[in-house]
């Protein structure tokens, strides 16, 4: 079945690095999204990653996927309070246009 | 980049009258886009996908009478709540998924729409 996991609070000193977990249970996921949603707005696509790679970095957002435990997490470094928002896993499935969104983590960035 | 946008932002109606809500792609085609609910503190789930030029296909306990879906162009498509019901009242998000995007399934986000019924 498909099913994306995460935990749904995380708090981080502003300048410190954050850490967003993410498990999802289908192996034929074929790419994998990070989504930010602010109060009130819709989902900015922040990076997504195909499932035959590791690691992909963006400026200050490192994605890392473990395929064989199926498990997505994404690092902010140097955190700010402007990344205060809630961030969704999602993925996608092959043969499929859908995307499954996780719960969805509040990242709280407190001085 | 691509932009999605959503008319209206907001909108409060009285029980049992109908709701139309756009999402239109600005700068992009979409042949296909998606509806999406999100209750309070929750995650998003997906009502319809909508598909240019063909009928949704509407996800499982989705009524596809009292959400009507219509895709027209490749730029718009419109989402109607009939009768609307105050468990109806929720925020409303489309997306929509670039003709020219490939493999990625990446899909294009909307501002999503406050509905309230009273």
């Amino acid at each position: 079945g498909e099913d994306v996991e995460q935990s749904l609070f995380l708090s981080v000193r502003e300048g410190d690095s954050s850490v967003i977990n993410c498990t999802y249970t289908d192996s034929s996921s074929t790419y994998l999204y990070w989504y930010k949603q602010e109060p009130g707005a819709g989902l900015q696509l922040l990076t997504y990653i195909f499932s035959n790679m590791d690691m992909k970095q963006d400026q200050r957002l490192t994605v890392l996927l473990n395929k064989k435990d199926k498990h997505l997490s994404l690092r902010i470094a140097d955190t700010q309070t402007g990344d205060s928002a809630i961030y969704f896993c999602a993925e996608s499935i092959s043969g499929y246009n859908k995307l499954i969104f996780g719960a969805g983590t509040r990242l709280a960035v407190h001085p | 980049g691509a932009v999605v946008s959503q008319h209206p932002s907001w909108v409060i109606c009285k029980s049992g009258t109908s709701v139309k809500i756009e999402c239109r792609s600005l700068d992009f085609q979409a042949t296909t886009m998606f509806w999406y609910r999100q209750f309070p503190k929750q995650s998003l789930m997906l009502m319809a996908t909508s598909n240019e030029g063909s009928k949704a296909t509407y996800e499982q306990g989705v009524e596809k009478d009292k959400f009507l879906i219509n895709h027209a162009s490749l730029t718009l498509s419109t989402l109607t709540v009939t009768s609307a019901h105050p468990e109806d009242s929720s925020f409303y998000i489309c997306s929509a998924r670039d003709r020219l995007a490939g493999d990625s399934n990446e899909q294009f986000f909307g501002p999503g729409t406050r509905l309230t019924v009273l």
